[in-house]
């Protein structure tokens, strides 16, 4: 079974930190995802990467960064976290054949 | 931009009933996927649609794509209580990113 793992299931941050949220998928996967997700607008993009070291931006990137320095790690940045950044976000993981997508639990982020 | 658009938002329905969730998007692609959310859960992967006119099935639930027409439908027989969930559709467009569509809420009562 494709496991993909976040580094927490919720965190509570103030406003101004710096917030790490990490990705770990365990199927050698060359794409991964980050998405948000908030009430009545579904899921969106944030970044993407296809490779190491390779990122894309998503529909909605500002205020976030990346970093794939390993294969099956894919971090998403907030470098000066802020209210309207709290929200679940759910990473995902693909392999380069057409499939879907994996997800994992998901990150739950209040930002004070 | 592509746009992805289910209907309904939001169903109520009772216990054995056939209901039909609709998922059109804007732009062309073969590639079409259907996922479940249950409350505080993440998504899981219910339908990989991959050319025209596919259709999927898995217990009282089946997908189809129609790319011509650019929508696919998730059909929903004898419902009971366990399909309560929000379904997604997406579509990827290309580099393997998905569009989501804002999910419908299912709600199946007695």
């Amino acid at each position: 079974d494709v496991k993909v793992t976040q580094s927490s299931r919720y965190l509570v941050k103030r406003t101004g930190e710096k917030v790490f949220l990490e990705c770990v998928q365990d199927m050698d996967h060359e794409n991964m995802f980050w998405y948000r997700q908030d009430p009545g607008l579904g899921l969106r993009l944030i970044y993407f990467s296809y490779d190491v070291k390779m990122k894309e931006k998503g529909d909605i990137p500002e205020g976030y960064s990346v970093s794939r320095e390993k294969k099956e790690r894919f971090s998403l940045i907030l470098e000066s976290a802020s209210t309207n950044q709290t929200s679940m976000y759910l990473c995902a993981s693909r392999g380069s054949m057409p499939d879907t997508q994996y997800f994992g639990p998901g990150t739950r982020l209040t930002v004070l | 931009e592509l746009k992805v658009e289910q209907n309904p938002l939001f169903l109520s329905m009772q216990e054995g009933k056939n209901y039909t969730i609709y998922c059109n998007y804007s732009t062309t692609s073969d590639r079409l996927y259907w996922y479940r959310q249950d409350p505080g859960k993440s998504l899981e992967s219910l339908f990989v649609l991959l050319s025209n006119g596919a259709v999927k099935q898995e217990g009282r639930l089946m997908a189809s794509l129609d790319t011509k027409a650019r929508l696919s439908t998730l059909h929903i027989t004898a419902a009971v209580h366990d399909l309560s969930a929000t379904y997604f559709c997406a579509v990827e467009v290309s580099g393997y990113a998905l569009n989501f569509g804002k999910g419908t809420s299912l709600l199946v009562t007695p």
